[in-house]
């Protein structure tokens, strides 16, 4: 069954500090979807990227990075030079694409708290 | 271009009863995917909808169920409600399955309350 942990429940740093969330994952599947999404105290959901497994490139947009990496089920999400408006809950998640009717699973989330 | 809309945002129901929540999604937009929420479980995926079809699944009982009409609105049902069921609702639309989507975008969410 897919599983997707993250470990870390709850992360706080100083702005401009660069700060990594850990993703890892269990599936069987050799063709899967890994996702994170945002969560700001507003309590809206944010999209921030998906990833399908053939695709190891790592991602960059501004200050966001993923680096996606199977060898050890992990696809980690950085933010470089973080800011107070990064405050948020951060969610990884999984989909398994195998067949129909296909589960998607969250990880409990990694809340960061950016202190000015 | 109006973004996701839920409505209500806000219900109160008592155990036993049903509840019928609606989600519209973005202009153009053919998935609708569906979310719970609560302090316990967390983010649960329940269903997502592409073309008026239920594509992808959760591990939720049939007393949750959903359905998309011909302008891709959705609508999701709870039948003899629990109070386990009190959570956030959220859904989000994507042009394509979400899994194949270059983004998502996501309503306020539906607070049910069950008493």
């Amino acid at each position: 069954a897919q599983k997707v942990t993250q470990a870390q429940t709850e992360i706080s740093v100083v702005e401009k500090e660069d700060v990594t969330l850990d993703c890892v994952y269990e599936t069987r599947d050799t063709t899967y979807y890994l996702f994170w999404y945002k969560q700001p105290p507003s309590g809206e959901l944010v999209f921030l990227i998906r990833r399908n497994s053939f695709d190891e490139q790592n991602e960059i947009s501004g200050r966001y990075s993923w680096n996606f990496q199977k060898s050890t089920s992990s696809f980690n999400f950085t933010i470089t030079a973080s800011q107070v408006v990064d405050s948020a809950v951060y969610f990884c998640a999984l989909s398994e694409a195998g067949g129909n009717n296909n589960d998607m699973r969250f990880g409990a989330g990694t809340r960061l708290t950016v202190k000015p | 271009k109006a973004g996701v809309t839920q409505t209500p945002r806000y219900l109160i129901k008592t155990r036993g009863q049903q509840v019928t929540l609606s989600c519209s999604p973005i202009s153009g937009h053919r998935s609708v995917s569906w979310y719970q929420q609560t302090p316990g479980q967390g983010l649960q995926f329940l269903f997502e909808y592409f073309s008026e079809t239920q594509r992808n699944k959760g591990n939720f009982p049939g007393r949750f169920s959903g359905r998309q009409f011909s302008n891709s609105r959705s609508e999701m049902n709870v039948s003899t409600l629990e109070l386990g069921d009190s959570a956030l609702y959220l859904c989000a639309s994507s042009l394509e399955q979400a899994a194949r989507a270059d983004t998502q975008y996501f309503g306020p969410g539906t607070r049910l309350t069950v008493l």
